[in-house]
């Protein structure tokens, strides 16, 4: 399985854009990242997915650069809410089923 | 939709008891995902079922774990005999096909004393 490297943890100014970087230098051609967020003790929630091109959605924006073996999460306006550890992971199908691995994630810290 | 449902939400029992925690997911989903969180490990992917086949069960840490899937609206984790190391927020999941987005319980936080 593809594995993602993340900072353990990141600060970043209320209004100010979040960027969470996630390394996944072992990522095959067909395999999705995803990015998950985690608030407090609530399950985890979707945030985005991408495979190759840039995505945005009401929540953020992805960016994947061309050898896909790196992304960025982009928070454009953070918020105190948006306090919450962030995963990356690449999904992987197994028997047509799909598998996500969640790693240790970063911690994000919005500051006022 | 009322969305994943898990039960119960707080157990507390003493070891060597039999646990079993319950997952109702979303109403049309045919993937359901169980996975355990604890500080020391973070969140470990225990098993998941698609179209109530278990497909990988690699996760589940000793034989005292089992998981069934009778039917595409339950699903239930035993723990038997449980221990203190246990002790965890257990989360189902589920989804429809390879949307990879996955919609979470609100989790079963379980101590073994």
């Amino acid at each position: 399985d593809a594995k993602t490297t993340q900072p353990p943890s990141m600060d970043c100014a209320e209004g100010r854009a979040a960027n969470l970087p996630c390394n996944h230098s072992t990522i095959s051609g067909n395999e999705y990242v995803y990015w998950y967020r985690q608030i407090h003790s609530q399950g985890p929630q979707y945030i985005i997915h991408g495979l190759k091109n840039n995505e945005t959605n009401e929540m953020a924006s992805l960016i994947i650069t061309e050898d896909r073996k790196s992304s960025t999460l982009i928070l454009p306006h953070a918020t105190l809410r948006d306090t919450a550890v962030y995963y990356c992971i690449v999904r992987v199908v197994v028997q047509g089923a799909q598998k996500l691995v969640f790693g240790q994630g970063t911690r994000l810290t919005i500051n006022p | 939709d009322a969305g994943v449902i898990q039960s119960p939400r707080h157990e507390v029992t003493e070891m060597g008891q039999e646990v079993t925690l319950r997952c109702k997911p979303i109403s049309g989903h045919n993937s359901l995902f169980w996975y355990r969180q604890t500080m020391m490990r973070g969140l470990e992917l225990l098993i998941y079922f698609n179209n109530n086949v278990p497909i990988d069960d690699s996760g589940m840490p000793e034989d005292r774990f089992s998981a069934k899937m009778p039917n595409a609206s339950f699903s239930t984790l035993k723990i038997q005999p449980s221990e203190p190391r246990d002790s965890a927020v257990y989360f189902c999941a589920s989804t429809l096909g390879r949307t990879g987005e996955l919609f979470f319980g609100e989790g079963s936080r379980l101590t073994v004393l």
